[in-house]
């Protein structure tokens, strides 16, 4: 079973389009995370959410929109896309970070995004 | 505020051969330190991490790791290379702003020639 997964696996639109991304994850963790990673592979957090609470929010443009239904599920949708929009985006889960930064972070497979 | 440098976008070896991959963080408090895998057009693997148990830490793969708190350095290394091992590596440090987050190095691409 996989642990964080996410839909679609690759996607293909058109600038101004809208459009969204799906994550669950089966791990029973209460945080949940979409990161960013560019061209140039670099990877940098967008959002966080404990329990559907929103605690990052790290400048990302109000274009991109997280919704958490419940504490398994965080979905990224991203209103009128651009070029520069074009990126892989992972979903990630963790426990709580608590008394400790060390909890591991699991990553999905991945969304490639190609806005045309 | 902490940061990670991945001295090396590409590092080439041959198989058989030491694998050694280096990571600098700057931080201001006892860090936390991850080590990622990312196969081609797939997600992100976890092969260790440090959380002040041990300095020398063993992960998966034959992969382990090394914390040095004099030179900031938490550097990967494999005896001997497999051409499995051809990958992206990301080291990254944890730390709390609200809830734990990673900050990733620039990545590192791992070449095994045959």
């Amino acid at each position: 079973d996989t642990a964080v997964s996410q839909t679609p696996k690759y996607l293909v639109t058109q600038m101004g389009n809208d459009k969204s991304i799906k994550c669950e994850q089966n791990l029973g963790h209460d945080t949940m995370y979409w990161y960013k990673q560019d061209s140039k592979k670099f990877l940098k957090i967008m959002f966080s959410y404990n329990n559907k609470e929103l605690i990052i929010n790290e400048t990302v443009p109000n274009r991109f929109s997280p919704k958490s239904p419940d504490k398994a599920h965080l979905n990224l949708h991203i209103n009128s896309l651009e070029l520069g929009d074009s990126a892989v985006y992972f979903c990630a889960s963790s426990h709580f970070f608590g008394q400790t930064s060390g909890n591991t972070i699991y990553f999905g497979e991945g969304s490639w995004l190609t806005v045309v | 505020a902490q940061s990670v440098t991945q001295l090396g976008s590409h590092v080439s070896v041959s198989e058989g051969a030491l694998v050694l991959l280096r990571c600098n963080y700057s931080s201001s408090v006892p860090p936390y330190l991850f080590w990622y895998v990312q196969y081609p057009n797939q997600g992100l693997q976890l092969l260790l991490k440090y959380t002040s148990a041990a300095t020398l830490v063993k992960g998966i793969n034959g992969f382990e790791a090394e914390f040095k708190k004099s030179e900031t350095s938490f550097h990967l290394t494999k005896p001997s290379a497999h051409m499995s091992d051809a990958a992206e590596y990301f080291c990254a440090v944890s730390l709390i702003q609200g809830a734990q987050k990673l900050v990733f190095g620039q990545g590192t691409r791992l070449t095994i020639n045959p």
